[in-house]
C-alpha cells in the first residue's frame, strides 16, 4: 500500500490539452514535493510547498496543496511535447530529519 | 547535469552475486540518500548518510548494506542478489540531512539480475 497515492497513473493527451493530476495521502506532510522524471534520468525537483492551501505556479504549471496538508494537485495548461515525463509527488516529514516519500508517480505523454 | 555522479550506469549480473554501486555526490553536499525504483513500487527511500554517519534508514534490506566516506563519496553494496533486485538505483544528495532542503539526484545505475 502506497502512503502516497497519486491518479491517474498514466494520461495521454493532445498537445494544447488542460490535464491535472492528483497526489493524495491519509497522512499529514510538512511539506509536499512535485518531481518530473524523464527517462534515463533521475528526478528533477520542480516545486516545494509547505503551507495548507498554498498555490504555486511555474510558468504552465500549478501547484496547489491541500488546506489539510495532505493532498496535493498539479495542473498544466495547454501541454506541450516537452512536458512528457513521469511526475513523482513527494512528501515530506520533519523533525530530526527530513523523511521523503514518494508516491508512484504519473506517467504523462503529450503527444503532437 | 545536477552534479552528482553515479557509476556505473548500467550492471547486468546473476543472482546470488553481490554488487557496488558509486555516488558522488554535489560539491559541498554532506548528505547522500540511496533509493530504489521500480515499476510497481515506485521510488522507495533506502537509507540517507549525513557527513559520514548513517542518518535515516528506509526499506533497505538486511542483505544492502551502505557507507559514506571520508571525501563523502558512497557506496551501496548488495548481496546475495534475486531477481526481484533488478531495479534503477538512485543516490541524491543535499546540502544538509535534518532540515528541508532540496534533493539532486543522480542519473541511476539500472541493475539487471538474471
Amino acid at each position: 500500500t502506497q502512503l502516497l497515492e497519486q491518479s491517474p497513473q498514466f494520461l495521454s493527451i493532445q498537445e494544447g490539452e488542460n490535464l491535472t493530476v492528483y497526489c493524495n495521502s491519509s497522512s499529514v506532510f510538512s511539506s509536499l514535493q512535485w518531481y518530473r522524471q524523464e527517462p534515463g534520468e533521475g528526478p528533477v525537483l520542480l516545486v516545494t510547498v509547505v503551507t495548507g492551501g498554498e498555490v504555486k505556479k511555474l510558468k504552465r504549471l500549478t501547484f496547489q496543496f491541500g488546506d489539510a496538508r495532505k493532498d496535493s494537485s498539479l495542473h498544466i495548461t495547454a501541454a506541450q511535447p516537452g512536458d512528457t515525463g513521469l511526475y513523482l509527488c513527494a512528501g515530506v516529514r520533519s523533525g530530526g530529519y527530513q523523511k521523503v516519500t514518494f508516491g508512484i508517480g504519473t506517467k504523462l505523454q503529450v503527444i503532437p | 547535469d545536477s552534479g552528482v555522479t553515479q557509476t556505473p550506469k548500467h550492471l547486468i549480473t546473476a543472482t546470488g552475486q553481490r554488487v557496488t554501486l558509486r555516488c558522488s555526490p554535489r560539491s559541498g553536499d554532506l548528505s547522500v540518500y540511496w533509493y530504489q525504483q521500480s515499476l510497481d513500487q515506485g521510488l522507495q527511500f533506502l537509507i540517507q548518510y549525513y557527513n559520514g554517519e548513517e542518518r535515516a534508514k528506509g526499506n533497505i534490506l538486511e542483505r544492502f548494506s551502505a557507507q559514506q566516506f571520508p571525501d563523502l563519496h558512497s557506496e551501496l553494496n548488495l548481496s546475495s542478489l534475486e531477481l526481484g533486485d533488478s531495479a534503477l538505483y538512485f543516490c541524491a544528495s543535499s546540502v544538509a540531512g535534518g532540515s528541508i532542503s532540496e534533493q539532486f539526484f543522480g542519473p541511476g545505475t539500472r541493475l539487471t539480475v538474471l
